[in-house]
């Protein structure tokens, strides 16, 4: 049982315009929300995070929009480079126990194209 | 550059072997998460350990083992190993933002390759 799903395993988008990236989960005890950029023969890299409380967060050309009724969240790039092509990986933790494992979703492959 | 960094790069073994990955976190962090990343799969977790104890465990067969030692590395036995353990496996480190939340760092990873 997959909880955090990232149903378009590609996007293409031409430089300058907007990428969005979709994620959604199906557990509800899932507090904080993460995105992760990864390249090629590397470990994935942190890039923005968002708690439960918030439904928005901004850091530069990146904002993570969070709809908890509908349990979604949505990574918008803009505008976008061609350094931004990676792998995107939408992660989600129930911060109980003090765990703070992170549950993936199987990535979105983002082209920007220049 | 994460700070946390993983050996060795590539592993190529038989079945039936036995590995061990070792990680070294980031300096000051306490907790050390390892992941698998199988083909076409997101990552999953496996095991944490918090300053040397176990804190929680994901879908970690029991072929696999894990411990952290007094200077806060890790390592991820793999035993009786199988062609479907061939994957990536990621050792993460974290540490608490001014915001109260726990950032997982990733190191580069290991590529296990099992023939």
């Amino acid at each position: 049982d997959q909880q955090v799903k990232q149903n378009s395993p590609s996007l293409s988008v031409q430089e300058g315009r907007i990428s969005i990236l979709n994620c959604d989960y199906t557990n509800s005890m899932f507090d904080y929300f993460l995105w992760y950029k990864k390249y090629p023969a590397e470990g994935p890299t942190f890039l923005i995070s968002i708690s439960s409380i918030k439904d928005k967060n901004e850091d530069g050309r990146f904002t993570v929009f969070l709809n908890k009724s509908a349990k979604h969240l949505s990574l918008h790039i803009v505008p976008s480079q061609p350094g931004d092509s990676a792998v995107y990986f939408c992660a989600a933790s129930a911060n109980g126990a003090g765990s703070y494992q992170l549950t993936f979703g199987k990535g979105t492959k983002l082209s920007v194209i220049p | 550059d994460s700070g946390v960094t993983q050996t060795p790069k590539h592993l190529i073994t038989a079945t039936g072997q036995r590995v061990t990955l070792r990680c070294s976190p980031r300096s000051g962090d306490l907790s050390v998460y390892w992941y698998q990343q199988s083909l076409d799969q997101g990552l999953q977790f496996l095991i944490q350990y918090y300053n040397g104890e176990e804190r929680a465990k994901g879908n970690i067969l029991e072929r696999f083992s894990a411990q952290q030692f007094p200077d806060l590395h890790s390592e991820l036995n793999l035993s009786s190993l199988e062609l479907g353990d061939s994957a990536l496996y990621f050792c993460a480190s974290s540490a608490r933002t001014s915001g109260g939340i726990f950032e997982q760092f990733f190191g580069p990873g290991t590529r296990l390759t099992v023939l």
